[in-house]
């Protein structure tokens, strides 16, 4: 069974709008980690977050901000203000202890800003 | 510099013979790991080693091997490519206890 679920396969939107891309997971560990990575055109898989299941504190880093909500199961991730270079596949990954924190991706969301 | 670092980062070989894709990261880092990324199916973990001489089958281990006798190096090995193997693979190193995946900037496999 998929453990995280991006729902959105594809977005496209208009450069200076707001885009959220949504996760959403499941696991039964007390104690796990939520990443966002972004995936480029050029390829390489670029870090973005880390959250671990204890620190429900939202963050935001820039443009970029992320909402963890334990109720609902998600880690959302928004972009405000997009811009041409955000254009990408961004993935949202799991990390549980019982699987040897092993990195459970999901399928992965590719946002198109257009300009 | 902080770095993973995979080799070759093309190959188009035939289906039989067998190939190394090795995996080198410089950040003494314990946990290092393989995946593949295929269209539609995002990116699946192969085989993750939790230290030196311990490794562990992924999601999708079948018709790889890998070893680990230095915590620098972790190569993925295919004894026997066949074409369902063309595919992206990127090697990972981190410290571990879900710390971030530090990938290195993948290899493209072409299995004819």
């Amino acid at each position: 069974a998929q453990k995280v679920t991006q729902a959105q396969t594809e977005i496209s939107v208009v450069e200076k709008e707001d885009v959220t891309l949504d996760c959403v997971y499941e696991t039964r560990d007390t104690t796990y980690y939520l990443f966002w990575y972004k995936q480029p055109p050029s390829g390489e898989l670029v870090f973005l977050i880390r959250r671990n299941s204890f620190d429900e504190q939202n963050e935001i880093s820039g443009r970029y901000s992320w909402n963890f909500q334990k109720s609902t199961s998600s880690f959302n991730f928004t972009i405000t203000a997009s811009q041409v270079v955000d254009s990408a596949v961004y993935f949202c990954a799991l990390s549980e202890g019982n699987s040897g924190y092993a990195l459970n991706f999901g399928k992965g969301t590719s946002l198109l800003v257009t300009p | 510099e902080a770095q993973v670092t995979q080799n070759p980062r093309y190959l188009i070989t035939v289906t039989g013979k067998k190939l190394t894709v090795t995996c080198s990261q410089n950040m003494n880092h314990e946990y290092m790991s393989w995946y593949r990324q295929d269209p539609g199916l995002g990116l699946r973990q192969i085989y993750y080693s939790m230290n030196v001489e311990v490794t562990d089958k992924g999601d999708v281990p079948e018709g790889y091997k890998v070893s680990r006798k230095e915590k620098r190096n972790f190569p993925l090995i295919l004894e026997s490519p066949s074409p369902n193997q063309t595919s992206l693979y990127f090697c990972a190193s981190s410290l571990p206890q879900g710390k971030p995946q530090h990938f290195g900037d993948g290899t493209r496999l072409s299995i004819l």
